[in-house]
């Protein structure tokens, strides 16, 4: 099993609906993030985490807001998505050496 | 703010040749630094990283990377390039006390062959 799984793996939603993107790790680590990926502008950050009851914006975050349901799970939500909002996003978890990523959802917002 | 650079977007290498893509941090305290590959529809992958210590870093797939604290610099090498090293290349860093990964927009290679 990966140490980071992300669901779904691949989403195409309308505009204007709710959806969340799930992240879960088993690394045990407490440190989370959101990000997401655009072609030519590299990972950008959304949301992070340092434990259950710490949430913190990124730089994009707007749009967004996150949910940290316990230490293994972090959530992203669109609460009314729009098509600018099409991207790669990616969980991650971190310890004190290294980032771990988990496989990337893809989302299509029509 | 903390920032990372990668001045190429693309490059281009004929297998076997060798290849060096280009990273920089902005100025301040010595920043932890990383490498990232990522294959087509795959996750992030992590090559290498430097904390402190010998400048020079040995990775995984047989690259390595050097730190030059003068240039701010953290460039990563390949002697010889495969045709399945074709992938987006990212450098990242982390300052200390900060605890957040800030990625560079990345390199993408393209292997002919």
């Amino acid at each position: 099993d990966a140490d980071v799984t992300q669901t779904p793996r691949n989403r195409i939603t309308k505009t204007g609906k709710r959806i969340m993107l799930e992240c879960s790790q088993t690394k045990g680590h407490d440190r989370m993030y959101w990000y997401r990926q655009d072609p030519g502008l590299g990972l950008r950050l959304i949301y992070y985490s340092f434990d259950v009851k710490d949430i913190n914006k990124g730089e994009i975050s707007d749009g967004y807001s996150v949910s940290r349901q316990a230490q293994a799970k972090f959530s992203l939500s669109l609460e009314s998505a729009i098509p600018n909002q099409t991207a790669l996003y990616f969980c991650a978890t971190r310890d004190s050496s290294e980032a771990f990523f988990g496989q990337g959802t893809r989302l299509t917002v029509v | 703010a903390q920032s990372v650079t990668q001045p190429d977007i693309h490059i281009t290498v004929s297998e076997g040749a060798s290849l060096e893509l280009r990273c920089n941090y902005s100025y301040g305290a010595t920043p932890y630094l990383f490498w990232y590959v990522q294959s087509p529809g795959q996750g992030l992958q992590l090559l290498l990283k430097y904390f402190s210590g010998d400048t020079l870093v040995q990775g995984i797939k047989g690259f390595e990377a050097e730190f030059k604290r003068s240039q701010s610099s953290f460039n990563l090498r390949k002697p010889s390039v495969h045709w399945s090293d074709a992938a987006e290349y990212f450098c990242a860093v982390v300052y200390p006390r900060s605890y957040i990964p800030t990625f560079g927009r990345g390199t993408s290679l393209i292997v002919h062959p």
